[in-house]
Order: C-alpha cells, then structure tokens, then sequence
C-alpha cells in the first residue's frame, strides 16, 4: 500500500534539546511539505520541498530545518532556537505541477516538557 | 499573502440535520481544497474545486466553487455522526509550479445521535 508514515506519533522533549521528526512515502512524488498545525488553527507551512537536495522556506521556518537526501523521506529537525515547538506536526507529499492533491501522513504531537 | 476565513468555526448538529460550512477569501481563489480531519490524524482529501461555478459532490458533501471565485461552501446532507471531525479549505497560491496551500483555520463538527 502506498502512503506516508510519520515517527514517532508522539515526542516529548526537554527544553534545549534538538528533535527530528521522520517522514517517508512510498507514493513516488516529487514534492514534499511540513506543516504545524496549533488548536483553533489552520494548518501553517513549514517548509517544503520541490526536488531532492532542493527545499524553501514556508510562514514559520524559523527555529526549524530540514533535509531532502532522498526522494523518499524528508525529515524535519525542531531546534532549541524555536520559542513555542509544543504542536501537532504535520507531513504532505503530492505530485509536480498544479492542482494536485497532496496526501497527509498520520502526524506526530511534539510535546516540549 | 492569501487569507482564508472559515465559518463557523464550530457547529453542532443533530443527526439527520443538514449543514453548511464556508470559506472566503479576499483574494481569488486558485484551487481550492476541501480536507477532513479527524481529531490528532492527517488530513483526508474530500475534494478541489478550480473553476467559478463548479459543484462537486461525493455521497452526501457537495462543494461549490462561486462565480467570482473568491468564496466556496461545504454542505453537508443529513449528517451522521461519521460526519464530525474538522474540515479545513486550503488554496493554491499561486506563482509557483507545485502547490503552496494555504489553510483556513478550520470548522469542527459534531454531529449528535
């Protein structure tokens, strides 16, 4: 079955400390996305990839970084420098060009302690 | 940037009523997608809508795209309980080949047996 997984489902960090959260898809796209979603918010983007070894800035990128190695996982990198990391993490991928739908994966709730 | 207001931001119903769920832009719309959530899950495609005056429908949710492209509604035909969960519109924004959605905060139904 094609899709995208997220791990873990659920983090707890501690103040200070780095954490990166994995995303893979088995769906063959080209493009892929990082999203945050907060309670009574839409989703808010992160940053996204359009190719492999290429990725831009979305809203909120600050205090956060990513990697595209491979076309097949984009994992996300919350860092000590983000203020509020406490929120439900969200990972899409979706075909090149236009108008196409993107797939969400399961999410991952980032809780900071 | 695009902003995307949804109405209501809540609804409560009981089963068997029929709803409706909106969302407005102060910008045209370029794709606009339809996504629902169940709570602390990903997002599940409902349907996109591009041109002004297009109607989609799937089982019992019908979305319309008006003329001016700047509003789309979700409407809902006699609601079950599997009905409730969060419903975000996202759109295309545009100036890029691959697909930078921005989201509405959301609407979360609950549907009453």
């Amino acid at each position: 079955d094609g899709g995208i997984t997220q791990s873990p489902k659920y983090l707890f960090r501690k103040e200070g400390q780095n954490v990166t959260l994995s995303c893979e898809q088995n769906l063959n796209h080209d493009a892929m996305y990082w999203y945050r979603q907060d309670p009574g918010q839409g989703l808010r983007l992160i940053y996204y990839s359009q190719i492999v070894n290429d990725f831009q800035k979305g809203d909120i990128a600050e205090g956060y970084s990513v990697s595209r190695e491979k076309k097949e996982s984009f994992p996300l990198t919350v860092t000590s420098a983000q203020k509020n990391p406490t929120a439900f993490y969200l990972c899409a991928s979706s075909r090149p060009g236009t108008f196409n739908e993107q797939f969400f994966g399961p999410g991952t709730r980032l809780t900071v302690l | 940037s695009q902003e995307l207001e949804q109405s209501p931001q809540s609804l409560i119903v009981q089963e068997g009523k029929n709803l409706t769920i909106n969302c407005t832009s102060s910008k045209t719309l370029y794709g606009l997608y339809w996504y629902k959530q169940k709570y602390g899950e990903g997002l599940i495609f409902l349907m996109m809508l591009q041109k002004g005056g297009e109607e989609k429908s799937h089982e019992k949710i019908t979305a319309k795209l008006d003329e001016k492209k700047q509003q789309s509604s979700l409407h809902i035909t006699a609601s079950q309980p599997s009905h409730a969960g969060i419903y975000l519109c996202g759109a295309f924004t545009g100036g890029t080949s691959y697909g930078k959605l921005t989201f509405g905060q959301g609407t979360i139904l609950t549907v009453h047996p």
